[in-house]
């Protein structure tokens, strides 16, 4: 079957790095994205990995690696507003969402 | 960048009527939309796909005749709730592709049926 899974929940402090990880079952594998979702908002994208490796992009990073089916989102430097819930998804046909990871920034 | 107009954003109708939601693609041509609705607290789900000019794919449990998706040209789809009940109050959001790689989000419209 077609399965992703992340925390439900992570807490951080502001100014610190968070690693939000996502694993991933699925009968096929066109990329993986990562997109930030704050509450009340539609989601807006942040990343995409085809290729295993890390992908930096300013405070984020994305990594993947398909043969063990998983990657992770890294946040360095948080902010308040960093506090959203993160989704990671996969697409094969079409995309497969994770249920996200809310998290929460703390002073 | 692309960008993906979706509105009403916010909708408050009176139950047994309907409801329509109007997504364009401003600078670039979608020939495959998706629309998805949300509930508080859960992840995405998928309702449908569009391609302009043919029938919109519906996913499983998914009511086509409640849910009606139009996909007239390369730029709108619409979304009709027909005959909205309090439980199709949700959080609804549309995504077009763009190229190979890129999805682009709408901004969301949240229905509430009363």
């Amino acid at each position: 079957g077609q399965n992703i899974d992340q925390p439900t929940e992570m807490t951080a402090t502001e100014g610190a790095i968070v690693q939000i990880n996502c694993t991933y079952q699925t009968s096929g594998f066109n990329g993986l994205f990562w997109y930030q979702q704050h509450a009340g908002e539609a989601p807006t994208f942040l990343s995409y990995n085809v290729l295993d490796g890390l992908e930096e992009k300013g405070r984020f990073s994305s990594f993947l690696s398909r043969s063990k089916g998983y990657s992770y989102l890294l946040l360095k430097e948080l902010q308040m507003k960093d506090s959203a819930s993160y989704l990671c998804a996969v697409r094969d046909y079409q995309l497969i969402w994770g249920a996200g990871t809310k998290l929460i920034i703390k002073p | 960048g692309a960008v993906v107009s979706q509105h009403p954003s916010r909708v408050i109708c009176k139950s047994g009527t309907s409801v329509k939601i109007e997504c364009r693609s401003l600078d670039f041509q979608a020939t495959t939309m998706f629309w998805y609705r949300q509930f508080p607290k859960q992840s995405l789900m998928l309702m449908a796909t569009s391609n302009e000019g043919s029938k919109a794919t519906y996913e499983q449990g998914v009511e086509k005749d409640k849910f009606l998706i139009n996909h007239a040209s390369l730029t709108l789809s619409t979304l009709t709730v027909t005959s909205a009940h309090p439980e199709d109050s949700s959080f609804y959001i549309c995504s077009a592709r763009e190229g190979v790689d890129g999805y682009t989000f709408g901004s969301g419209t949240r229905l509430t049926v009363v």
